[in-house]
């Protein structure tokens, strides 16, 4: 059982490159979400999915894409990098059960140049 | 969600009881209390969460005031692996939580 994995844990990108942030899932979490943190500040939500084939906004979506192909994965996808995007990446996943802990992923460090 | 104040940083003496005190005063009555921590930047870390009744597990301890205007995380024997960022939500969906800045507690040897 390995949890919420995230990878890479490290990537640097140069200015209107595009990648995709991985984030799997073993679980089986109907729910699943993607955060940012930037230095100093708390995590803030990108985009959310409540089960496979769908998603959402959330606080801070712009330039960012997300699928739910399978309950599994959740891909966050920088369409064109821009140094804004540099932070620190969290996937998390939790139960559709009210009020369960949420798991969260080790992060991916992003640097845009 | 319900907003949350707390003190941006605290200090707890190694052995002795970090008591880590949260402000949500807007919290409606079926809000949840929950409480993460991130250590060094690693992904946040569930500890404890309630909504009327006083809680515990292995990690700590969560009081929550009659009112619920207020709560109150307590690990009881604090060591140096406890040395965190400490965040208490209130409210939250299952698939969002929102994060303040939280209270930086530095436990010191």
């Amino acid at each position: 059982n390995a949890g919420v994995t995230q990878t890479p844990k490290f990537q640097v990108l140069k200015t209107g490159q595009s990648m995709t942030l991985q984030c799997a899932q073993d679980m089986n979490h109907e729910y699943m979400s993607w955060y940012r943190q930037d230095p100093g500040m708390g995590l803030r939500l990108i985009h959310y999915s409540v089960g496979a084939g769908i998603t959402d906004q959330g606080e801070v979506p712009n330039g960012y894409n997300v699928s739910r192909s399978t309950t599994e994965d959740f891909p966050l996808r920088l369409l064109s990098a821009a140094p804004s995007q540099t932070s620190v990446y969290f996937c998390a996943s939790r139960e559709r059960a009210r009020n369960t802990e949420a798991f969260f992923g080790q992060g991916t460090r992003l640097t845009v140049v | 969600d319900a907003k949350t104040t707390q003190p941006p940083s605290m200090d707890c003496a190694e052995g002795r009881a970090a008591n880590l005190p949260c402000n949500h005063s807007t919290i409606s009555g079926n809000e949840y209390v929950y409480w993460y921590r991130q250590i060094h930047s690693q992904g946040p870390q569930y500890i404890i969460h309630g909504l009327k009744n006083n809680e515990t597990n292995e990690m700590a301890s969560l009081i929550i005031t009659e009112d619920r205007k207020s709560s109150t995380l307590i690990l009881p024997h604090a060591t140096l692996r406890d040395t965190a960022v400490y965040y208490c939500i209130a409210g939250g969906s299952n698939y969002k939580l929102t994060f303040g800045k939280g209270t930086l507690l530095t436990v010191n040897p």
